[in-house]
């Protein structure tokens, strides 16, 4: 199975920062990578797929990039409603891994 | 408007069975493959089934293979999830969530059920 971990598991900014969140996998998966975001107690909504397209609807302070084992997620300007957590994807092959989740919180 | 909706979720003994179900709407189910995803208390999110858009073929995480079965009824736009021999480790929410296109995110997700297994 392919694993995923990201880094940092948590993380503590302020309204405004730029926020880098990374993503590996333990093997080549293209660019097979999506990134969701998930507030508590809700579902979790897609962000980015194919390691750097923007799902419909998503604003652009979010960008991703990245290929074979390393990508990246980047929010150019951290707003009030991202304090979230984040979560990278494989969809590669089967099983379709998650990564751990990185927690986004306010400083 | 895209909506997916699970049922089915509630209280069961271990070694019970339940079957959850996600109405969908909006979209043509029959051409979208569909997942099945679960999320532990106070942990991430967890890859359970994948099902073809014909239903023809399946996928399942070695975690639940061989006592959970994913199937779909694409004339009652219904996906479903047979959960048997339930464990205490299955405790969870439960999305169903649609592949949206070539890369297989999910594109769309449901707002989830409550599986809680416990005596």
């Amino acid at each position: 199975d392919i694993q995923m971990t990201q880094s940092p598991s948590s993380l503590s900014a302020s309204v405004g920062d730029r926020v880098t969140i990374a993503c590996r996998a333990s093997q080549s998966i293209s660019i097979y990578l999506n990134w969701y975001q998930q507030k508590p107690g809700k579902a979790p909504k897609l962000l980015i797929y194919a390691s750097s397209s923007l799902h419909s609807g998503v604003p652009s302070r979010f960008s991703g990039s990245g290929s074979v084992t390393d990508f990246t997620l980047t929010i150019s300007s951290l707003q009030p409603e991202d304090f979230a957590t984040y979560y990278c994807q494989q969809t590669y092959t089967t099983p379709r891994t998650f990564g751990q989740g990185t927690k986004v919180e306010i400083k | 408007e895209v909506q997916l909706l699970e049922s089915g979720g509630g209280l069961v003994q271990p070694g019970g069975s339940l079957r959850l179900s996600c109405a969908a709407s909006g979209f043509t189910f029959s051409s979208s493959a569909m997942n099945w995803v679960r999320q532990a208390p106070g942990k991430g999110l967890e890859w359970v089934s994948t099902i073809s858009g014909g239903g023809g073929d399946t996928y399942h995480a070695d975690s639940v293979k061989g006592r959970f079965t994913i199937s779909r009824d694409n004339s009652k736009n219904t996906l479903y999830l047979q959960m048997n021999s339930l464990r205490d480790e299955d405790t969870a929410v439960y999305y169903c969530a649609r592949n949206g296109g070539t890369w297989y995110a999910f594109d769309i997700w449901g707002q989830g059920t409550m599986v809680t297994v416990s005596s």
